[in-house]
């Protein structure tokens, strides 16, 4: 079955970037009826949608506004995983951060989730 | 942006009782971007039913969903002991592509 395999650090400082991959085993990053999504869960934002990647003859991505212009979302073909990177963060970035796998309208696959602080 | 908003906060009930939760959306919702999510303490959220009402594999079927428009219900028909977790739904939409309701809690009375 499909599994996503989080990895990344739980500290980061303010302003830097904070970096979390996601491996996906049982489906290709590049398959063409899915998408890769980021997730974070705080307390005062509750579940919010980051981003997302995905294929379909080119690579699209998709931002939320709320990150826009701070997120990337890369795919690695070669490692079948996918990463998230946000910049400039802040400690209003403290969360815990879910990779999913989109098929039609939700999100039927998740990873585990990654505890990021932001805090000096 | 369409905004969800689930009632009650907290629904405090015992094993084999019935529980109703609502969604209800800021503007009309297409059935088939409707979704329902359950979250146990510790883990991520386990998708239970898409477009409104279609339970996703594995699924007990105590677990129903039903709704259109702009108001949508979740019904688990006789809790059993692992139902006592948080259930959030969740829409797909153009900006932002996903918004999630702000949850229901299931708790023990």
């Amino acid at each position: 079955q499909v599994q996503l395999q989080q990895s990344g650090p739980g500290l980061v400082k303010p302003s830097q970037t904070l970096s979390v991959t996601c491996a996906i085993s049982g489906d290709s990053v590049s398959s063409t009826s899915a998408a890769w999504n980021w997730i974070r869960q705080s307390p005062s934002r509750g579940l919010e949608w980051l981003g997302r990647t995905y294929y379909r003859s080119k690579w699209y991505n998709d931002y939320a506004e709320s990150v826009k212009g701070r997120i990337t979302i890369n795919p690695d073909t070669s490692k079948n995983h996918f990463s998230l990177q946000l910049n400039s963060v802040t400690p209003e970035d403290t969360a815990v951060y879910y990779c999913a796998r989109q098929t039609s309208a939700n999100m039927d696959v998740w990873g585990k989730g990654t505890t990021v602080t932001v805090s000096s | 942006e369409i905004v969800l908003t689930q009632s009650p906060g907290t629904l405090s009930l015992s094993p084999g009782q019935r529980a109703t939760l609502s969604c209800r959306a800021s503007q009309s919702v297409s059935s088939s971007y409707l979704a329902w999510y359950q979250q146990k303490p510790g883990q991520a959220p386990r998708l239970l039913i898409y477009g409104a009402s279609s339970r996703a594999p594995g699924i007990p079927d105590r677990f129903s969903g039903s709704g259109s428009g702009t108001d949508f219900t979740l019904t688990i028909s006789r809790l059993e002991p692992e139902d006592f977790a948080v259930y959030y739904c969740q829409q797909y939409g153009s900006s932002p592509r996903f918004t999630f309701g702000p949850g229901t809690k299931v708790d023990l009375k």
